[in-house]
């Protein structure tokens, strides 16, 4: 069966970065494209941006743009998501999202808590 | 960026209730809408795709419609089951935005 499995909650002081994981596993990695989403506390989703785990490429939102990385390792069939700069409105629950074509996120990750704080 | 404004923001109802929620997209986005139930301290499930239809054992009472910039999600009997919140998604381009979400609460 389709599982995606984030990495643990996470606690990071302003200005540092974060590194969040999402492991796949029960269909192929490559076929399908990967988001990430994020949720503040009693908030609404936020779409944060796209990678292919094929050939890697990228597209973030604008409002992400120079803070994010995602990466993808094709041999652990991970996908990765870095944010820096990290400030206290960062604090959110991190979803990553697997794309399924012209139908949506079928399968989501369990979502991984990051908080930022002095 | 394509704003998505969903209305209500809250909803009480009882369960029986015929439930609709609206979604209005700042721009035309074909069908390329998406609904999500999200239930405390989980990830959002998908409930309907291309405006109108229903994803693999999502129950019958959950029906979309619309297309351009109006779309509606009706729940033709409320259930216990189906307090939670709702959020509509555009797909139809960079970047891709939600609503900001419909709480459906017990009356």
């Amino acid at each position: 069966q389709v599982q995606l499995v984030q990495s643990g909650a996470e606690v990071k002081k302003p200005g540092a970065s974060v590194k969040v994981s999402c492991k796949a596993s029960g269909y192929t990695f490559t076929s399908y494209y990967m988001h990430w989403v994020r949720q503040a506390p009693g908030q609404g989703l936020e779409w944060m941006g796209i990678i292919n785990p094929s050939g890697g490429s990228t597209n973030y939102a604008q409002k992400f743009q120079g803070r994010v990385t995602m990466t993808r390792d094709t041999s652990a069939s991970t996908v990765y998501m870095e944010l820096s700069s990290l400030r206290s409105e960062d604090t959110a629950m991190y979803y990553c999202a697997r794309y399924t074509a012209a139908r949506g996120y079928d399968y989501w990750g369990q979502g991984t808590l990051v908080t930022v704080s002095s | 960026d394509i704003q998505m404004t969903q209305s209500p923001s809250t909803l009480s109802a009882s369960v029986g209730d015929r439930v609709t929620i609206t979604c209005r997209a700042s721009q035309s986005i074909s069908i390329w809408l998406a609904w999500y139930q999200q239930k405390p301290g989980k990830a959002p499930k998908l409930l309907i795709y291309k405006a109108s239809s229903l994803e693999s054992g999502v129950p019958s009472r959950f029906s979309g419609s619309g297309s351009g910039t109006e779309f509606t999600l009706t729940i033709s009997s409320l259930q216990p089951d189906d307090f939670a919140t709702y959020y509509c998604q555009q797909y139809n381009s960079y970047p891709w935005t939600f609503g900001q979400g419909t709480k459906v609460e017990i009356k």
